[in-house]
């Protein structure tokens, strides 16, 4: 297994670009969330996923959006960039709640 | 705001000895909570759990001990290893679908 996968690790983008980053798991879990951590900070929630078909927000949830159409992947789209969205995203899975998340490798996004 | 923390923003450690990294939390519905691992450049791996019901859980060379009267967590490590040097954040569920709220993490620092 792969577990969670995340594409791309890095990327700039000039402010007010549009980006989709990917993620997908192959451990057939229905959860599956979007983290984002700034430089010595702990993990936002930004938005997560039950099912395919469903999202809600998280904590942080401007200027982001999500989809879920199949189980395996669960891409986040940057509309208009921001240099405040300058961070580190991570994508999660879990198979049931309330139980362990397993991490992707993260994508190093910077806004310039 | 959050309500997870922690107490110590870095603890040094020499090879050998035992490490005790601690986490408040304020939110006394609070029925799961995790620790993560997180090396640089890498997504958090999960190390141990606890449940409410519980006040102390072991795993290989870790102990989470639950003190629900003052919501306080700790990981306990023992014989720490350089190979332990990381950020180690705590995080805890309040319910709902599996949203875990994570502290800003303690970086721990194992001398050889």
């Amino acid at each position: 297994n792969a577990g969670v996968t995340q594409t791309p690790k890095f990327r700039i983008l000039k402010i007010g670009q549009s980006m989709t980053l990917q993620c997908a798991q192959d451990m057939n879990h229905n959860y599956m969330y979007w983290y984002r951590q700034d430089p010595g900070m702990g993990l936002k929630l930004i938005y997560y996923s039950v099912g395919a078909g469903i999202t809600d927000k998280g904590e942080v949830p401007n200027g982001y959006n999500v989809s879920r159409s199949t189980t395996e992947d669960f891409p986040l789209r940057l509309e208009l960039a921001a240099p405040s969205q300058t961070s580190v995203y991570f994508c999660a899975s879990s198979s049931a709640t309330p139980y362990e998340q397993y991490f992707g490798p993260g994508t190093r996004l910077t806004v310039t | 705001g959050e309500s997870v923390g922690l107490h110590l923003p870095t603890l040094s450690v020499q090879e050998g000895d035992n490490s005790i990294i601690n986490c408040a939390y304020s939110n006394s519905a609070s029925d799961y909570f995790i620790w993560y691992k997180q090396e640089s450049g890498k997504g958090p791996q999960f190390i141990i759990d606890i449940r409410s019901n519980m006040d102390k859980r072991q795993g290989q060379r870790v102990t989470v001990l639950l003190n629900k009267t003052v919501k306080h967590l700790s990981l306990q490590i023992a014989a720490t290893q350089p190979g332990d040097s990381a950020v180690y954040f705590c995080a805890e569920n309040t319910g709902g679908y599996s949203t875990l709220t994570f502290g800003k993490g303690t970086m721990l620092l194992v001398s050889p």
